[in-house]
């Protein structure tokens, strides 16, 4: 089976361009979560689906920031426009129920220049 | 805030010794804390975890100890190995959310050495 998997691994981009990162969840996984780990500090949550609803987004940082997950399959993360400080890896996780166990993509490493 | 942090950042062990690695929390209510590993290149990797019910799980040469009265756990990897090398962190369900929105520690690198 399958993991979470995302895309790109690596983004390099200029301050001010945009970019959008995907995470394709385990198949079945109704609960798709994003978070960011910015500048080698914590894992930061962003935010929360349910299928295709925001269940949470209390993380997410900015209006810069805008995540979909159209049809509550994949999701995607755009970041527009993209600031140095936006820099680090974002990593997508997916779980079957919103109390099992949440699994981790590779993460896509985003460097603003 | 919420914190869920880490001691040291780096901890460097001989293979074959025993690796202990540091984590303490602020919020005197959380109740359940899982222990990641994550490998250079990959996600968090899910390694144990431990209600706060207990005071020791264990699992395959890990051991997570939980003493809630200082608020603090700790991971123990017996007999390391180099394949154990990798940051490790410690995480916590966020109060005010559900149970995967979780709080991270900062992170520990642990590096074997033969």
């Amino acid at each position: 089976e399958a993991g979470v998997t995302q895309f790109p691994s690596h983004s390099v981009i200029e301050k001010g361009q945009t970019v959008t990162l995907r995470c394709d969840p385990i198949s079945g996984h109704d609960n798709l979560y994003w978070y960011r780990r910015v500048m080698g500090k914590e894992i930061k949550f962003l935010l929360h689906f349910v299928k295709e609803s925001k269940q949470d987004e209390s993380g997410m940082p900015n209006n810069r920031f805008l995540a979909e997950r159209t049809g509550g399959t994949y999701s995607t993360l755009k970041v527009q426009p993209a600031e140095l400080e936006d820099s680090g890896v974002y990593f997508c996780a997916s779980s079957l129920q919103e109390s099992t166990e949440a699994f981790f993509g590779q993460g896509t490493r985003l460097t603003v220049v | 805030g919420e914190s869920v942090g880490l001691h040291l950042p780096t901890l460097s062990v001989q293979e074959g010794d025993n690796s202990i690695i540091n984590c303490a929390y602020s919020n005197s209510a959380s109740d359940y804390f899982i222990w990641y590993k994550q490998e250079s290149g990959k996600g968090p990797q899910f390694i144990i975890d431990i209600r706060s019910n207990m005071d020791k799980r264990q699992g395959q040469r890990v051991t997570v100890l939980l003493n809630k009265t200082v608020k603090h756990l700790s991971l123990q990897i017996a007999a390391t190995q180099p394949g154990d090398s990798a940051v490790y962190f410690c995480a916590a369900p966020d109060p005010s959310g559900g149970y995967n929105k979780l709080i991270f520690g900062a992170g520990t690198r642990l590096a074997v050495h033969p």
